[in-house]
């Protein structure tokens, strides 16, 4: 498929652990951002890249959250010292320029018991 | 904070069309309209975007008022899989051309 590929697609943790959660781009795509949606809400920004640098973190919550994309496709972002509160799906989503669609993944549920 | 007002929810009936409204009073002479949609348990799915004409395509059109404080998706003919939240989003378009989204509008499409 050529779609914005995310794994795992549900991950259940507990708290205080260390989590990974991946996202492929379509290719080519050189935008690439990470957001957050608690349940009923709309998806909440986190962190931007263009190419392999961060060029906008600020909607990351805390230094528990951090994302690299280092070779300027496959990002993974990382959450230290889980919390119940970091429940939520995390969606990527990747564009080729700006100014064109955004196309999202379908997510990963995030479940810290 | 999203820059946008929607109302939470609409009902439509099946073959009507679907007028969704958004206000966006506080827009500058950069920023796009983008509306997005999304369906339950999916990520969101883009639908259309424009500057400040109207836009059209296989999904839906788009109408931005002359002074595009407001707009207006329309989904010509709505069918039950329309049934989704619809994000109105304004997004500057500079470098990030970061997407904000508030709360958005539950669309129910009825039969």
């Amino acid at each position: 498929g050529a779609g914005v590929s995310q794994t795992p697609s549900n991950k259940v943790t507990e708290k205080g652990k260390y989590v990974e959660l991946r996202c492929d781009p379509i290719s080519g795509h050189t935008a690439l951002y990470w957001y957050r949606q608690s349940l009923g809400q709309g998806p909440e920004f986190l962190i931007y890249f263009q190419g392999t640098g961060a060029a906008d973190d600020s909607g990351l919550p805390n230094d528990r959250f951090f994302a690299v994309r280092p070779e300027g496709s496959v990002s993974t972002l990382k959450i230290q010292r889980t919390e119940r509160g970091d429940s939520a799906v995390y969606l990527c989503a990747t564009r080729a320029a700006m100014n064109t669609e955004a196309f999202f993944g379908q997510g990963t549920r995030l479940t810290v018991v | 904070d999203a820059k946008t007002t929607q109302p939470p929810s609409m009902d439509c009936a099946e073959g009507r069309a679907a007028n969704l409204p958004c206000n966006h009073s506080t827009i500058s002479g950069n920023e796009y309209v983008y509306w997005y949609r999304q369906i339950h348990s999916q990520g969101p799915q883009y639908i259309i975007h424009g500057l400040k004409n109207n836009e059209t395509n296989e999904m839906a059109s788009l109408i931005i008022t002359e002074d595009r404080k407001s707009s207006t998706l329309i989904l010509p003919h709505a069918t039950l899989r329309d049934t989704a939240v619809y994000y109105c989003i304004v997004s500057p378009r500079n470098a990030g051309n970061m997407l904000t989204f508030g709360g958005g509008t539950r669309l129910m499409v009825k039969p």
